[in-house]
């Protein structure tokens, strides 16, 4: 039990559909971090946020955005679905002061893309 | 860049077995190491972490080294159960701004009874 949690735990869109996924972190930790998991394969950095703002990104097209609120929760938006956005979702908090806090990950959200 | 490479599986093994899973990396710094751990159907649970050379994290009987002369992070536990069936990922992380993780493709374990 992470204190991370995600929602919806699944979900099912058509190509070109626009898609939110939410996560909660645990109190305090001021970090959030998504990746992308596509099956059978090591989960893949899509961005990190720290205090509300974007402080790193990995190789995903602007489609791909985000929101951080002041209350620990967070959004990862997903505009024109593609086939190969189908994977499993995973957040990831952490308390970011020096910057080698562990990353806690939530059960993640499977999104199906048909 | 920063690279995880990992064995391919699936590993599997009887229970009592002894387990090793190995995993080697590059990194353009100095990376803490991690094994996280995804049951079926979940997210993922962090195992164990080494942060510097000839650290050795430990978790569940689950134990790795940190190498950094053969850059290697392998995990090993002495007497696997079948509830350690799973898909276990070796990751790094290099602190540089912003921190993030770079994970392998995951290495599925069976243990049978």
């Amino acid at each position: 039990e992470t204190g991370v949690t995600q929602s919806p735990t699944h979900l099912i869109k058509t190509r070109g559909q626009q898609v939110t996924l939410r996560c909660s972190s645990q109190s305090g930790h001021n970090t959030v971090s998504w990746y992308q998991q596509a099956l059978g394969q090591g989960p893949q950095f899509i961005f990190q946020y720290y205090r509300e703002e974007e402080n790193g990104r990995g190789n995903f097209p602007p489609r791909f955005s985000g929101l951080q609120f002041p209350n620990y929760s967070s959004e990862l938006n997903v505009n024109a679905l593609e086939l190969d956005d189908s994977a499993l979702y995973l957040c990831a908090s952490s308390a970011q002061t020096s910057g080698k806090e562990t990353q806690y990950f939530g059960p993640g959200t499977r999104l199906l893309v048909l | 860049g920063n690279s995880v490479t990992q064995m391919e599986g699936p590993v599997t093994l009887s229970e009592e077995a002894f387990l090793t899973i190995n995993c080697t990396y590059t990194a353009t710094g100095y990376p803490s190491l991690f094994w996280y751990v995804q049951y079926p159907g979940e997210g993922l649970q962090l195992l164990l972490k080494a942060t510097k050379a000839d650290d050795k994290g430990s978790n569940k009987g689950f134990e790795a080294t940190y190498r950094k002369e053969t850059t290697s992070f392998h995990l090993e536990k002495g007497s696997v159960q079948v509830s350690d069936s799973a898909v276990y990922f070796c990751a790094l992380r290099v602190d540089s701004g912003y921190s993030t993780l770079t994970f392998g493709k995951g290495t599925m374990l069976l243990v049978s009874p």
